[in-house]
Order: structure tokens, then C-alpha cells, then sequence
């Protein structure tokens, strides 16, 4: 089983669509996560940290089922910027390695 | 806002030549960090470098790569003896303690091997 693993989709939607991405993770004991954004050949940048209370950040709404080991991110009224892949990232601690998972493409399309 | 700057932007080197890649982390930061990112795959953890050491390192990071901070700034990258395989745009990146705070990535060093 892979440690991160997200739909790579590829997702098309039109601008004002909501668009959700899933991710699990294998290792039970990560300890923080991410939502990371990347734009074609540029370095991931951090969208939000996901906390167990769930957590919201103007039109994206990330939340975290530890139980099931469970990532969600939700994307509300998309715009054409928000075309990128998104990295579902875990963290394990110690000395902060993160572990990132394939990617899920979204293009917004007018 | 601080950033995470690396060196070259992007390299042609020939197989079996030495590369270094130079990141210079944000200023403040203690823990630092090489990825790298084979095209069209994910982002892959290369090693962990705090407190002039290396703390953790994945199975990539083999004989023929090595780390060093010289001079307190400089955060490098050295493949002895490239490969092929090791094309791939490779990612410095750094934090101020990694218990929850943000990793931030620099722009990346693409690496052509031919």
C-alpha cells in the first residue's frame, strides 16, 4: 500500500464548480498534514495545514478523519487560478520529513 | 516574505560527471532539506540535515550523494557520479522547527543528465 495516496484524476471543472480531493495514508502514527499546491514545474507551496477539527481558509476546507486515515480537501467556487496539482502531504515527526503523495491535477476551465 | 533561493536553476551535466546544487534556506531556519521530483512522478524525501548532520535520509540517498553546510549559509547537494536516473528537478527546503510549522521549498534545481 502506498504511504500517500490521492486520485490523480485528472479533474475538470468549470469556473464556480465545487471540486473535492481525497487522500489516505498508511502510517498511523503521522502526525501533521498538508494540502500542498504546485504549478506545472514550480516547487510545492504550502494551500493549508489540515487539523482534526477541520479547518477552513476562504473557499477551501480541508479535514482530517484519523480514524479512517482520511484527508479531504474542498475547493468552493473554483477559478481559473486555482488550476494546479494538489499534494496531499503527511508528516511523521521527528525531523520533518514529509511524505507526499502522487498528486490530483484540477483544471478550471471557463 | 523570506524565500528558500537555489543554484543553478537548471543543469546539463554529462553521465558519471559531479554535480552540487547550492540552496541558501531562509536565515533563520534550523532544519533543512533536499527532495527531488523525477518528471511526471512525485516528490520524494532525499534527506534531512540539522544541527551539521544528517538526521534521517530515505533509500535514494545512496553512497553517491552528500551534504554540507560549509559556511553557516550554503545548504549543498553533491552527486558524485551521475546517472541517467538521476535527471530530476530537485527541491532545497527548510523550517524552523518541523513540528507543525511550515517547510518551504525553494524554486528548484533542474538537473539534466546526459
Amino acid at each position: 500500500r502506498k504511504e500517500v495516496e490521492q486520485d490523480p484524476g485528472p479533474f475538470n471543472v468549470p469556473e464556480g464548480a465545487t471540486v473535492a480531493f481525497n487522500c489516505t495514508y498508511s502510517n498511523s502514527a503521522s502526525q501533521s498534514f498538508f494540502w500542498y499546491r504546485q504549478d506545472c514545474r514550480k516547487e510545492p507551496k504550502l494551500l493549508m495545514s489540515v487539523y482534526s477539527s477541520g479547518n477552513e481558509d476562504g473557499r477551501f476546507t480541508a479535514q482530517l478523519n484519523r480514524a479512517s486515515q482520511y484527508i479531504s480537501l474542498l475547493i468552493r467556487d473554483s477559478k481559473l487560478s486555482d488550476s494546479a496539482t494538489y499534494l496531499c502531504v503527511v508528516n511523521k515527526g521527528s525531523y520533518g520529513k514529509l511524505t507526499f503523495g502522487q498528486g490530483t491535477i484540477l483544471t478550471v476551465h471557463p | 516574505e523570506p524565500e528558500v533561493t537555489q543554484t543553478p536553476s537548471h543543469q546539463v551535466t554529462q553521465m558519471g560527471q559531479e554535480v552540487i546544487l547550492r540552496c541558501v534556506p531562509i536565515s533563520n531556519h534550523l532544519y533543512f532539506y533536499w527532495y527531488r521530483q523525477i518528471l511526471g512522478q512525485k516528490v520524494e524525501f532525499l534527506v534531512s540535515f540539522y544541527n551539521n548532520e544528517i538526521s534521517e535520509k530515505s533509500e535514494i540517498f545512496d553512497d553517491q550523494f552528500s551534504v554540507e553546510r560549509p559556511d553557516g549559509s550554503n545548504f549543498t547537494l553533491k552527486i558524485r557520479s551521475t546517472k541517467l536516473e538521476d535527471s530530476a528537478m530537485y527541491f532545497c527546503a527548510s523550517t524552523w522547527t518541523p513540528g507543525g510549522n511550515t517547510i518551504y521549498f525553494g524554486e528548484g534545481s533542474w538537473l539534466t543528465v546526459v
